[in-house]
């Protein structure tokens, strides 16, 4: 069974700059999950998808962060203008229910300079 | 507030020296306690779900155990592959959507 998967894997940017993250879940898997991960620290939610619709989004930065999954199935999440305080690893999970194990995608480090 | 606080933050054993990684939390009705292994540059991978005070699950060298304020890894006879960043994360049930709160890891090394 294939993972999750994104791309791209590293992305370095300009503060300012606009840059976007794209996630493909487990065949099957319902729920899509953003989560923000700073070195040194556990990841953090940014946001929760239920098929396409949003669950969580209360940690989110709505001013600067954006995400979508239209089809139920791919995601993006966008950064526009990126601060420098977002450089972190942005981790995309997913699973078949709300409540069952996530299974997380291999992580995009972002560097704003 | 959910909050999960690991220690310790860095934890270094010789192989085969066994030892306990420690996951102290607070949760308005807990779901689940979560544990998973990350190694650099990779994603955390899926390692037990525990649900219940005085439930024990078993992985090869790792055990993981749960009460109702603290879980605990037990790691024995490491070997220097077990070397990795271990999360705790818990999932609280009432009006909780099921998403995690992690603690912000404890990274073993293992020396051969």
């Amino acid at each position: 069974e294939a993972g999750v998967a994104q791309s791209p894997r590293y992305k370095i940017i300009e503060k300012r700059q606009s840059v976007a993250f794209w996630c493909n879940p487990i065949s099957g898997h319902a729920t899509l999950y953003w989560y923000q991960q700073i070195l040194g620290q556990g990841p953090k939610l940014l946001i929760q998808f239920q098929n396409n619709g949003v669950v969580d989004d209360s940690q989110l930065p709505k001013d600067r962060f954006s995400a979508e999954r239209l089809k139920g199935v791919d995601s993006t999440l966008k950064i526009q203008p990126a601060k420098l305080e977002d450089s972190a690893v942005y981790l995309c999970a997913s699973s078949s229910g709300s409540y069952n194990e996530q299974f997380f995608g291999p992580g995009t480090r972002l560097t704003v300079l | 507030e959910d909050q999960v606080t690991q220690s310790p933050e860095a934890l270094r054993l010789q192989e085969g020296e066994s030892s306990s990684l420690n996951c102290s939390y607070t949760v308005s009705g807990l779901r689940g306690l979560f544990w998973y292994r990350q190694d650099p540059g990779k994603g955390p991978e899926f390692l037990f779900t525990l649900y219940s005070a005085g439930e024990e699950k078993e992985k090869e060298r790792l055990k993981a155990t749960l009460t109702k304020k603290e879980s605990f890894l037990h790691i024995t006879a490491p070997k220097p592959e077990d070397s990795a960043t271990y999360l705790c994360a818990v999932q609280g049930g009432y009006g909780n959507t099921g998403k995690l709160i992690f603690g912000q890891g404890t990274t073993l090394q293992v020396k051969p």
